[in-house]
């Protein structure tokens, strides 16, 4: 089967960091998407990873082990704005891409 | 550069009525994607077209569920009769050409709120 975990909430404090992770496990891999989704709007693209390491665009890096199946997602200084869902998707071997269901972060002031 | 479009942002309709949903992708995009977003949930990939050829529609119901992209471009989505559990989110993407050896990053629409009474 394909599975994609990432905790459902998280909730950080403005200023701080945070990081969400991501698990897989697909029919083989062929890259991993990092989408921000406000409530009521389309999920916009962060990032795509397709070699392991860390990739830096900003505030946000995403980070990436292919031999763990593991991803995450940090983001840095937070602001209120990054209140959204997080949404882990990946592109296996059938270049078919599946979603993880988010993860809701709250930011507090 | 416009973004993808979708009509109609909202439609409520009662359970065993028809309804459809409109998507213009951005210009140049050869690949087309519906998606279904059930509240609290990621989005579930309904059907994906490679210009008007159908790639992948293994998760459309397709008892209630038709799909199709004429002349390559835009696209309409139906559900005849509607059921309770079809009220989501409908979201349409599309993305330049995966299939030609690219990953490319897929680019949504607004997305059409359907709730069904």
């Amino acid at each position: 089967g394909q599975n994609i975990d990432q905790p459902t909430e998280m909730t950080a404090t403005e200023g701080a960091i945070v990081q969400i992770n991501c698990t897989y496990q697909t029919s083989g891999f062929n890259g991993l998407f990092w989408y921000q989704q406000h409530a009521g709007e389309a999920p916009t693209f962060l990032s795509y990873n397709v070699l392991d390491g860390l990739e830096e665009k900003g505030r946000f890096s995403s980070f990436l082990s292919r031999s763990k199946g593991y991803s995450y997602l940090l983001l840095k200084e937070l602001q209120m704005k990054d209140s959204a869902s997080y949404l882990c998707a990946v592109l296996n071997r059938d270049d078919k891409i599946i979603f993880g269901k988010g993860t809701r972060l709250h930011i507090l002031p | 550069e416009a973004g993808v479009a979708q009509s109609p942002r909202y439609k409520i309709i009662e359970k065993r009525q028809s309804v459809a949903f409109w998507c213009n992708p951005i210009s140049g995009h050869a690949t087309l994607y519906w998606y279904q977003q059930i509240l609290g949930q990621g989005p579930k990939l309904l059907i994906q077209f490679q210009n008007n050829g159908v790639v992948d529609d293994s998760q459309l119901p397709k008892d209630r569920f038709s799909a199709e992209r004429l002349k390559g471009v835009d696209s309409t989505l139906k559900i005849q009769p509607a059921k309770l559990e079809d009220s989501a989110v409908y979201l349409c993407a599309s993305s330049l050409d995966p299939l030609a050896g690219n990953t490319d990053t897929q680019y949504f629409g607004p997305g059409t709120r359907l709730t069904v009474l």
